[in-house]
């Protein structure tokens, strides 16, 4: 069964700092990865995708993931977090052999103080 | 181009009543799917469409129904509803079930059963 892990619910940086979420999953095929936004009393919003074109895939707004096979990972980072980053964010896998279904993680509620 | 549109944006209902969640797209896209989202545990998919006439089960399909007349609209019945359906719902679509294909969203249904 394909699985997703989001490590810490909440995550607090300073403007300017790196962002760095975690998403670790668990899939027995080559997985098709996302990472998602939700802003506040928002829908969802594609970041990026990982589609195993390339390991290190760049997205919307500055942020990028790198696949990590040997890891099981597919963590999100921003080298310089703005205020307006502040929203959740969901990782997800494609469900195999299903396209357009998608197991997601938890979520991440990213703040970034002044 | 509105893409994924969901009515009501907000709705209180007693428990026992029954309501319709409306969705519609206007991207000709032959999947559609309804999740909720409830705190810490992401989203979880509740019934799915590849297209007209076609519908599933996803993970926690208990309490609603839906049906798929058009290819444009998916709407997600309520029967009786219950406290534990309260949620925050989104439609999402996305253009066939290749893996790689990105889901697009909603702004979400706030339902509250009291």
């Amino acid at each position: 069964a394909q699985s997703v892990t989001q490590l810490g619910s909440h995550v607090s940086v300073s403007e300017g700092a790196l962002v760095l979420l975690r998403c670790n999953y668990s899939s027995s095929v080559p997985p098709y990865l996302f990472w998602y936004v939700q802003y506040p009393n928002q829908g969802l919003q594609l970041l990026l995708k990982y589609t195993s074109a390339a390991t290190l895939v760049k997205g919307i707004n500055g942020f990028e993931a790198e696949f990590k096979k040997s890891e099981t990972s597919f963590h999100l980072t921003k080298p310089s977090a703005h205020m307006s980053d502040a929203a959740e964010y969901f990782c997800a896998v494609s469900i195999y052999n299903q396209g357009g279904k998608l197991i997601f993680g938890q979520g991440t509620e990213l703040s970034v103080k002044p | 181009n509105a893409g994924v549109t969901q009515t009501p944006k907000f709705q209180v209902l007693k428990t026992g009543q029954s309501m319709t969640l409306q969705c519609a797209q206007d991207m000709n896209h032959e999947y559609m799917s309804w999740y909720r989202q409830d705190p810490g545990m992401g989203l979880r998919l509740i019934h799915y469409s590849v297209g007209a006439g076609i519908t599933d089960q996803g993970e926690v399909p208990n309490g609603y129904n839906v049906s798929r007349s058009t290819t444009e609209d998916f709407p997600l019945r309520l029967l009786s509803a219950a406290p534990s359906q309260t949620s925050v719902y989104f439609c999402a679509s996305s253009y066939g079930g290749r893996m790689n294909t990105e889901a697009f969203f909603g702004q979400g249904t706030r339902l509250t059963v009291v």
